[in-house]
């Protein structure tokens, strides 16, 4: 069975630009989140999909990042402008169901904001 | 709120050397998961356990076990016999069984297992 897919790998840019990270979570997993994780932290939940739709987004910066799920399976994140505090690794995570408690983690995209 | 508290950053020890992370938890949920992940340098989490908030049995799996403790709100995590492939960051995370679903993790502890 394939895992939960993220690209890219790494990502250099410079402050003020944009970026988009993409993930494709396990087939017929429903639920998917995006976390950030800084450097020497545990992750931090961003946003939450159920389908298409949003479960949790308090957590997101919602004047520079954005995400999407159009039709239910992959979905991207964006950054737009980056901040040098953006500086961090952007881990997708899936599971079944929302009532399930497994999530599937990707590699994740290290972001460097320079 | 939910809250994970890992409270040893890094423990360096010497192969074959025993070793138990802590792992304090706070809920005000009667029924929750808890779970400990394991990230190597590639990055990506694996993971290693989950307890439901009902079951207090230990647990062992090869060289690992776990021991929850709901009197002191702790899971920690034993490595018997550490091994140089055991260097990792791990985390320990929970999630509630109503409201927000997602895992809250806390923030890991390195460990680095010398020859």
């Amino acid at each position: 069975e394939a895992g939960v897919a993220q690209s890219p790998r790494y990502k250099i840019i410079e402050k003020r630009q944009s970026v988009a990270f993409w993930c494709n979570p396990i087939s017929g997993h429903a639920t998917l989140y995006w976390y950030q994780q800084i450097l020497g932290q545990g992750p931090k939940l961003l946003i939450q999909f159920q389908n298409n739709g949003v479960v949790d987004d308090s957590q997101l910066p919602k004047d520079r990042f954005s995400a999407e799920r159009l039709k239910g399976v992959d979905s991207t994140l964006k950054i737009q402008p980056a901040k040098l505090e953006d500086s961090a690794v952007y881990l997708c995570a899936s599971s079944l169901e929302v009532v399930d408690v497994e999530l599937f983690f990707g590699s994740g995209t290290q972001l460097s904001v320079l | 709120a939910q809250k994970v508290t890992q409270a040893q950053t890094e423990i360096s020890v010497v192969e074959k050397e025993d070793v138990t992370l802590d792992c304090v938890y706070e809920t005000r949920d009667t029924t929750y998961y808890l779970f400990w992940y394991k990230q190597p340098p590639s990055g990506e989490l694996v993971f290693l356990i989950r307890r439901n908030s009902f079951d207090e049995q230990n647990e062992i799996s090869g060289r690992y076990s776990w021991n929850f403790q709901k009197s002191t709100s702790s899971f920690n995590f034993t490595i018997t016999a550490s091994q140089v492939v055991d260097s990792a960051v791990y985390f320990c995370a929970l999630i509630m069984d109503t409201g927000r679903r997602a895992l809250t993790f806390g923030s890991g502890t390195r460990l680095q297992v010398q020859p």
